[in-house]
């Protein structure tokens, strides 16, 4: 599975947009994107994945750029419980077992 | 009220001593894991099932052992062989989908 580049650590304000960036510059044809968030002591949480094509759902946004090596998780209008690190996950379609393999992510910091 | 559940959310075990950690789901997925987390780090698979009666070591399956006798249930024990078990210990499983749900994490500490 290809690895992912993401930065250590991002604030934002309280009702803005979060833009969560990450690099993945060695992503294959048949790999997803995921993006999973862990507030604090807590275990992960599922957020969004895609493939080629931008995603929306009711947590988030999944921009995927055309060359497929970077995208970038949006949340819209980010609030204090947004506050959470942030893993960018890439996952091969013949991952057996669809294993996830969690980097360091991206502590987001939402503040008022 | 359907979810993962792990059982205790902190434990505490002398060192030597073997500690099992339970991991139950109502989902009726088919899948199930289990990850290791130490401070300021990502998560790490120590072991995962496909299916009943079936499982396969992960990236850090020394020290550890698990079984999957029922669909619901997928127990990890911690032995006296895994050198650092202080962690905390989060369990998964996985449906038709893709995406992973996980349970709250057991926070082991061993003295």
């Amino acid at each position: 599975d290809a690895k992912t580049t993401q930065p250590p650590s991002m604030d934002c304000a309280e009702g803005r947009a979060a833009n969560l960036p990450c690099n993945h510059s060695t992503i294959s044809g048949n790999e997803y994107v995921y993006w999973y968030r862990q507030i604090h002591s807590q275990g992960p949480q599922y957020i969004i994945h895609g493939l080629k094509n931008n995603e929306t759902n009711e947590m988030a946004s999944l921009i995927i750029t055309e060359d497929r090596k970077s995208s970038t998780l949006i949340l819209p209008h980010a609030t204090l419980r947004d506050t959470a690190v942030y893993y960018c996950i890439v996952r091969g379609h013949n991952n057996a077992g669809n294993m996830l393999t969690f980097g360091g992510g991206t502590r987001l910091m939402v503040k008022p | 009220d359907g979810g993962i559940t792990q059982s205790p959310k902190y434990l505490f075990r002398k060192e030597g001593q073997n500690v099992t950690l339970s991991c139950e789901q109502n989902l009726n997925h088919d899948a199930m894991y289990w990850y290791r987390q130490d401070p300021g780090q990502g998560l790490r698979l120590i072991y995962y099932s496909q299916i009943v009666n079936d499982f396969q070591k992960g990236d850090i399956a020394e020290g550890y052992s698990v079984s999957r006798e029922k669909k619901e249930s997928f127990p990890l024990t911690v032995t006296s062989a895994q050198k650092n078990p202080t962690a905390f210990y989060l369990c998964a499983s996985r449906g038709a989908g893709s995406e992973q749900y996980f349970g709250p994490g057991t926070r082991l500490t061993v003295t």
